[in-house]
């Protein structure tokens, strides 16, 4: 079945700096979804992006679908980012999500 | 709208018992999903359903059996809980057509002793 990899895994930031996470899959998909799991454990949507780029006020995403692999920028960093960061894509002709391992996000004030 | 919504938000079991874990949408979604989180680690898909009379399996179901009892409810019982399904489990949904965004309630937060 199709891999998902994050990386990096674990990421500690100055508040203030920026990053890249990114996520790379084994196989063609025709659906991804980038996720923020806060330090509560609530899921939040963050991008839907199964190619292309966009935008929503600091972060923004790009999903290279011929190349397999997407990238989440934070940019301007701050303690509120702070959580686990989840890639979730799904293969053509399937209902089954398959999640990355997450890369793990602290951001210092 | 209260989007995807899951009860109880805690449980505590022994080993042996059953319990049903309930997850409720109200967004019309067709898709809805069952998944566990075990501490550090990402989600795994246990049972899904595509459409409301429709269920399948995901990754790691044994253990579990789910029922899609209408098209906003879809729910996850252990007959007989294990250690081993300590976990917290989401439940989402997924809208339908062109744009397949899937969206998650809450969590339950399950102890087997």
């Amino acid at each position: 079945g199709i891999q998902v990899e994050q990386s990096p895994p674990d990421l500690i930031l100055q508040e203030g700096a920026n990053s890249t996470l990114r996520c790379n899959f084994s196989d063609s998909v025709n659906n991804l979804q980038w996720f923020h799991q806060n330090p509560w454990g609530q899921l939040i949507n963050l991008f839907y992006i199964p190619s292309g780029t966009k935008q929503n006020g600091r972060l923004s995403a790009t999903t290279v679908a011929t190349e397999r692999y997407s990238l989440l920028y934070i940019s301007s960093s701050q303690t509120t980012d702070s959580g686990v960061y989840f890639c979730a894509v799904l293969t053509s002709g399937t209902y089954k999500y398959i999640f990355g391992t997450g890369t793990r996000l602290k951001v210092l004030a | 709208n209260a989007g995807v919504t899951q009860t109880p938000k805690f449980q505590v079991l022994k080993t042996g018992q059953s319990m049903t874990l309930q997850c409720a949408q109200d967004m019309n979604h067709n898709s809805m999903y069952w998944y566990r989180q075990d501490p550090g680690m990402g989600l795994r898909l246990i049972y899904y359903s595509a459409s409301e009379g429709t269920t399948d399996k995901g990754e790691v179901p044994n253990g579990y059996n789910v029922s899609r009892l209408n098209k906003r409810e879809f729910s996850l019982r252990l007959e007989s809980a294990a250690p081993s399904q300590t976990s917290v489990y989401f439940c989402a949904s997924r809208t339908s057509g062109g744009y397949n965004e899937q969206f998650f309630g809450p969590g339950t937060r399950l102890t087997v002793l």
